[in-house]
């Protein structure tokens, strides 16, 4: 258990509807990252949140918007969604600030089927 | 920019057999560096990293890798291969504490009996 929680677990949803991905990082963690991992793409990073502000961007479309809560929980939305954004979408937390060599630690991820 | 290259995106080795599993970088600064692992059906987690402390890094599992500058290089090698061994194994690379993760594409591993 690696103490990164994702909700929900399964997700299955019609093109052009919005859906919510929850993430609750380990105790301590202050940096949340997310990544979009599919058969094609591989492992996408998204966007990064430390401490409640936005970090770094990667390929994330301007669909998809993230946030990081003052309790340090990130949700991720995304909407008018796409049968190509069927994937599997992980969070993972990690203690940030100035622990340059701080590891990731996954959740279990949100596999999201666009029908 | 960082980025990570894989090479073969799926490699199969007998049991018993060394495993190498080769992962290059491009950074414009000394990076950190790290391999997971992914198991069917769960998140990735951490085999090993290199925090620049010694170029041999010894992980979990049995698994080891090597960083090479002058190669900008960081392969993943375990001496004798054992079936639980199978899985996705991802090359990633960080240049500074608040800088993205960028994984490589990913290589799987079979384990043939």
């Amino acid at each position: 258990d690696s103490g990164v929680t994702q909700t929900p677990k399964h997700l299955i949803t019609a093109t052009g509807q919005r859906v919510t991905l929850r993430c609750s990082p380990r105790s301590g963690d202050l940096s949340v990252y997310w990544y979009q991992q599919s058969l094609d793409q591989g492992l996408q990073f998204l966007i990064q949140y430390y401490n409640g502000e936005e970090r770094a961007k990667g390929n994330i479309l301007e669909r998809f918007s993230a946030q990081q809560f003052p309790d340090l929980h990130s949700e991720l939305n995304l909407s008018s969604l796409e049968l190509g954004d069927s994937a599997l979408y992980f969070c993972a937390s990690s203690v940030g600030g100035g622990v340059i060599t701080g590891e990731l630690f996954f959740g279990e991820g949100s596999r999201l089927t666009v029908l | 920019a960082q980025s990570v290259t894989q090479l073969g995106s799926h490699v199969s080795v007998s049991e018993g057999a060394l495993v190498l599993l080769r992962c290059n970088y491009s950074s414009s600064v000394p990076p950190y560096l790290f391999w997971y692992v992914q198991y069917p059906n769960q998140g990735l987690q951490l085999l090993l990293k290199y925090t620049s402390a010694a170029t041999l890094v010894k992980g979990i599992n049995g698994f080891e890798a090597e960083f090479k500058k002058s190669e900008t290089s960081f392969h993943l090698t375990k001496p004798s291969a054992h079936m639980s061994d199978a899985a996705e194994y991802f090359c990633a690379v960080k240049e500074t504490s608040y800088d993205k993760v960028i994984f490589g594409p990913g290589t799987s591993l079979s384990v043939i009996p």
